[in-house]
């Protein structure tokens, strides 16, 4: 079963602390994951994908295969990263419109 | 270029009635995903549209359908409603390698 797993619903740091935010999957074939976005009273939007390897906001997120997991990581949180993160999967090898998202983590930045 | 936009932003209706959302996605964007977010099960994919086509379904009723326009304009229609189908209902365009925009959402409220 096709299934995107965030353990933490809320994670907390002080400002200027490393973050990570975990992701696991389960998928049988090749995954192609993401990480979504949503700030307060904002539309979700993409923050980045595992294909593009790019850093996107001092975002970084590494896909293990061995571990199935696709964590996202940033050294030195800001207060502006106080958000929710969403994990997800992109089901059929990512030739269709289909994300299989995680519940979600809040990530609190605290002063 | 315009982002995703979905009509009605809110909307209440009572038990037993239908409900038709629209989605207007990004110019030249032909696929169209329709998600269900909730407090307890989170975003879950409702079914996208590609070319005026059904291409995938999630696994929610019969009551839920779709449909697409050759304009690429989405709507959703919600019949013979019940007290849980009360969420916000996201649509998302993608033009290709499945990068998805989402609208600001429809909050329906069943009472």
């Amino acid at each position: 079963a096709q299934r995107v797993t965030q353990p933490e619903k809320l994670l907390s740091v002080f400002k200027g602390a490393p973050v990570e935010l975990k992701c696991n999957y389960s998928y049988s074939g090749s995954p192609e994951l993401f990480w979504y976005v949503q700030y307060s009273r904002q539309r979700l939007q993409l923050l980045l994908r595992h294909i593009s390897r790019e850093s996107i906001k001092g975002f970084t997120a590494d896909l293990n295969k061995g571990e199935t997991s696709f964590h996202l990581k940033k050294p030195f949180a800001q207060e502006e990263d106080s958000a929710m993160y969403y994990c997800a999967l992109s089901a059929d090898s990512g030739n269709t419109g289909k994300l299989i998202f995680g519940q979600g983590t809040t990530l609190q930045v605290k002063p | 270029k315009a982002g995703v936009t979905q009509t009605p932003r809110y909307l209440i209706k009572t038990r037993g009635q239908q409900v038709t959302l629209s989605c207007s996605p990004i110019s030249g964007h032909r696929s169209v995903s329709w998600y269900q977010q909730t407090p307890g099960q989170g975003l879950q994919f409702l079914f996208e549209y590609f070319s005026e086509t059904q291409r995938n379904k999630g696994n929610f009723p019969g009551r839920f359908s779709g449909r697409q326009f050759s304009n690429s304009r989405s709507e959703m229609n919600v019949s013979t409603l019940e007290l849980g189908d009360s969420a916000l209902y996201l649509c998302a365009s993608s033009l290709v390698n499945n990068e998805q925009f989402f609208g600001p959402g429809t909050r329906l409220t069943v009472l």
